[in-house]
């Protein structure tokens, strides 16, 4: 089956440092992927479509400067959390659809803190 | 109006029972349809898409309502397994793709 594989699991930083979580297709190319943000006993939140090849395309209210989105490849997009405040802790997770008869199959989430 | 709504519960039932979860959605031209189930910390995991013509897969069987714009998530002979929340997730593909997760229905199976 489609798997995603995203990193790191964890991560904890320490305020105003950038943090990098990786999302890669395995066995399926990707030219799109979307990346949601999940705070505690709250449901997902798409923030932004990640393009390979363009330019990622945001919610409304997801700050692109700092959350940076690159799709390089068909099976790598990262989402980069520059400047990282305490409020930016959260669930991250990336997923992706293999083609139009999948549904959509999720990385295994990033559980950042920033303290 | 939100793009997909669902009752939040939880929905607290005893072991063996069955439960039944509704899903509205607001765009018409949405085109895929899908029930997730999400255990607490952990990622979304699909439980089975949605066709029009209704699908079963053991216990649980989905329909959906493209009139009424709605889906529905049967859960029959309910196991304490089944405790999580459940996701109703509406896709549109037409030039961009779009993914719309509801809030989710937090189920509770009670022994």
């Amino acid at each position: 089956g489609a798997v995603v594989s995203q990193h790191p699991s964890r991560v904890i930083c320490k305020s105003g440092t950038s943090v990098k979580i990786e999302c890669r297709s395995l066995d399926f190319q990707a030219t799109t992927m979307f990346w949601y943000r999940q705070f505690p006993k709250k449901s997902l939140m798409l923030m932004a479509t990640s393009n390979e090849g363009s330019k990622a395309t945001y919610e409304q209210g997801v700050e692109k400067d700092k959350f940076l989105i690159n799709h390089a490849s068909l099976t790598l997009s990262t989402l980069t959390v520059t400047s990282a405040h305490p409020e930016d802790s959260s669930f991250y997770i990336c997923s992706a659809r293999p083609d139009i008869y999948y549904g959509y199959t999720f990385g295994s989430g990033t559980r950042l803190t920033v303290v | 109006r939100k793009e997909v709504e669902q009752d939040p519960g939880p929905f607290n039932v005893p072991e063996g029972a069955t439960v039944a979860f509704n899903c509205t959605y607001s765009n018409s031209a949405s085109q895929s349809f899908f029930w997730y189930r999400q255990d607490c910390r952990k990622e979304p995991k699909l439980l089975m898409s949605v066709y029009s013509s209704g699908n079963e897969d053991g216990r649980f069987t989905a329909q959906l309502n493209r009139a009424s714009q709605y889906i529905s998530l049967l859960i029959r002979d309910s196991k304490l397994s089944d405790s999580a929340t459940y996701l109703c997730v509406v896709s549109f593909s037409g030039g961009y793709q779009k993914v719309t997760f509801g809030t989710g229905t937090k189920l509770q199976v009670i022994p």
